[in-house]
This record gives structure tokens, sequence and C-alpha cells, in this order.
């Protein structure tokens, strides 16, 4: 079984960076798949922030390319998000999922990043 | 970026009713549409995949149809556990885009 799991600071400063990692396990990374992050802001929908393939190769929301650095880590299974320069409007719950195909079949459980000084 | 848009933003339900929700894109997608489960302080989870495709495990009484603009999604007949926002996605362009859910509450 599929498994992901977010991990990272849930407050974070203004303009400081966010850093999110995603530990995937019952997969390897090196299989294949693109891997994603998505956030949630609280109350509101869903918002795709980008892919990194296991090559390392990324695909960035035009919204957020400016802020957005994806990494993955085959070594230890696991990709990162990190967003600079945030701010409150960046306060949601991010989510790592994979992206098999034209659909992301498994998703972590998410973890709410609050920005806030 | 494509837009897509549900309606009804929210319907109230009894179970063993039909729900139907429906998803349109603001451009043609194929089959590249799906569906989308989330319950409170939950993560999204897979329910509808190209359009029509069910995904393994969910009950067969989920089910998705529709092509190029025009999208919906039935449960034939609704389930306590059913009670959540839906949210349809398209994946035919390189930014994947949601709609902005529907939330079916217990009436």
């Amino acid at each position: 079984q599929v498994q992901l799991q977010e991990s990272g600071p849930g407050l974070v400063k203004p303009s400081e960076t966010l850093s999110l990692t995603c530990a995937v396990s019952g997969y390897s990374i090196s299989s294949g798949s693109y891997w994603g992050w998505i956030r949630q802001p609280p109350g509101k929908g869903l918002e795709w922030i980008g892919n990194i393939y296991h090559s390392g190769s990324t695909y960035y929301n035009p919204s957020l390319k400016s802020r957005v650095t994806m990494s993955v880590d085959t070594s230890k299974n696991q990709f990162s998000l990190k967003l600079s320069s945030v701010t409150a409007a960046d306060t949601a719950v991010y989510y790592c999922a994979r992206r098999l195909g034209d659909y992301a079949d498994y998703w972590g459980q998410g973890t709410l990043v609050t920005v806030s000084s | 970026d494509i837009q897509m848009t549900q309606s009804p933003s929210s319907l109230s339900a009894s179970v063993g009713d039909r729900v139907t929700i429906t998803c349109r894109a603001s451009q043609s997608i194929s089959i590249y549409l799906n569906w989308y489960q989330q319950k409170t302080g939950k993560a999204p989870k897979l329910l509808i995949y190209t359009a029509s495709s069910l995904q393994s495990g969910v009950p067969s009484r989920f089910s998705g149809s529709g092509s190029g603009t025009d999208f919906t999604l039935t449960i034939s007949r609704l389930q306590p556990e059913d009670f959540a926002t839906y949210y349809c996605q398209q994946s035919y362009s390189t930014l994947w885009t949601f709609g902005q859910g529907t939330k079916v509450e217990i009436k």
C-alpha cells in the first residue's frame, strides 16, 4: 500500500521560506510517476502547486513559479517543497500526492502551515 | 488556465436519494476529468478518473460520465458515508485545475 506523509514546520513567519517534505512508503519514487504538491486554504478549494519526476524535472503552477522549488531525494524516497517569501495568503493545508498518469491516486494526510508573525 | 465550474455549490439530500453533480470546463478537455471526495479534515480521495473509470475500491453506486466540456458525477443511492464535498479536476492541460467543490449535506 502506497503511503505519503508530509512533515515540516506548522508556523512560518511572513517573508520567510516554507519547507515541507513528503516521505513515500510502499512504492519507490525511482520506479516512475510524478509527485505533486497541492494546497487548500482554510475553508476553500484545492490548488495544484506543481509536480516533480524522479529524475528531478519539474513543473510549477505559473502563479507560484517565481517562489516555488521542488526537489527529490531518491535515496530517502522522499520529495520536498520550498515556497519563498510567504504571506498570510499562503496559509493552507499542504498535501503531497502521487500523480499516476492523468490522476492523483494517493495523497498524504495533509499538514497545516500557518503564516504569522 | 482551464476553469472548472461545478454546480450546484451545495445540495441537501436524504439517504437513498440519487444525486447528480455537474462540472463544466472552460474549454474542451476530452475525457481528462477526475472526481474526488473530501471529508472534513481529510485528504481528497480519488473516486472516478478519466471521466468514467471507477477507482479500485470505490463503491459502484458512484459513476461518472461526459466528455468535452460537460461532465457528471452520479451517486445512485446516497449512503450516510457519502456526505462530503466533491471536487472535479481536469488533467488535460499541464496545469491541473479543480472545480470549486460541491458540498453534499444531509436533508
